[in-house]
């Protein structure tokens, strides 16, 4: 059963554009959503997460939105530049706050995303 | 570099053999996790450790155990190995145990195959 699902194995754009990577999810107890990059040969990286109790978070050229009521959320990238260009995977956990046990990421199978020059 | 080190980078071995996977947290993290990254797949959590004691499974078999040192870097021991343990196994760690609310930090992975 997968409870994270990232629904577009890829996606290209071109360099200076904007970049949106989307993600759905099914267990309504995720309170928390990160978003990690990861290059070919390395481990993926920390980018940007947000908490349930916001719908926006900001950091530089990358914004992540929360529709909690569609559980769905996204990563834009503006503007876009070739070095973005990587596996993104979306990832969320339970808290205990809401009634969950924390005690694991769920990731989903991550979108490759191509910043063309 | 994330600070997380793991060894070997590259491991092939044959069916039914046993390996083991080592992973050097982040200085001064205490917790450390192991996941499991098979083709087309995302990374599937294995197991947490947090300051050398257990804090949780996942879809971890049974063939496979792990433990976390008193040094803090933990080994991930896959035994009885068959072709489907085939896969990217990598290790983060993270400072305590606000799963989701601390960045957890990876390591470059092991890969492993399973002739």
């Amino acid at each position: 059963d997968q409870q994270v699902k990232q629904n577009s194995p890829s996606l290209s754009v071109q360099e200076g554009r904007i970049s949106i990577l989307n993600c759905d999810y099914t267990n309504s107890m995720f309170d928390y959503f990160l978003w990690y990059k990861k290059y070919p040969a390395e481990g993926p990286t920390f980018l940007i997460s947000i908490s349930s109790i916001k719908d926006k978070n900001e950091d530089g050229r990358f914004t992540v939105f929360l529709n909690k009521s569609a559980k769905h959320l996204s990563l834009h990238i503006v503007p876009s530049q070739p070095g973005d260009s990587a596996v993104y995977f979306c990832a969320a956990s339970a808290g205990v706050n809401s009634g969950g046990s924390n005690y694991k990421l769920t990731f989903g199978k991550g979108t490759l995303l191509t910043v063309n020059p | 570099d994330s600070g997380v080190t793991q060894t070997p980078k590259h491991l092939i071995t044959a069916t039914g053999q046993r390996v083991t996977l080592r992973c050097s947290p982040r200085s001064g993290d205490l917790s450390v996790y192991w996941y499991q990254q098979s083709l087309d797949q995302g990374l599937q959590f294995l197991i947490h450790y947090y300051n050398g004691e257990e804090r949780a499974k996942g879809n971890i078999l049974e063939r496979f155990s792990a433990q976390q040192f008193p040094d803090l870097h933990s080994e991930l021991n896959l035994s009885s190995l068959e072709l489907g343990d085939s896969a990217l196994y990598f290790c983060a760690s993270s400072v305590g145990l606000l799963v989701g609310q601390e960045t957890q930090y990876f390591g470059p992975g092991t890969r492993l195959l399973v002739l």
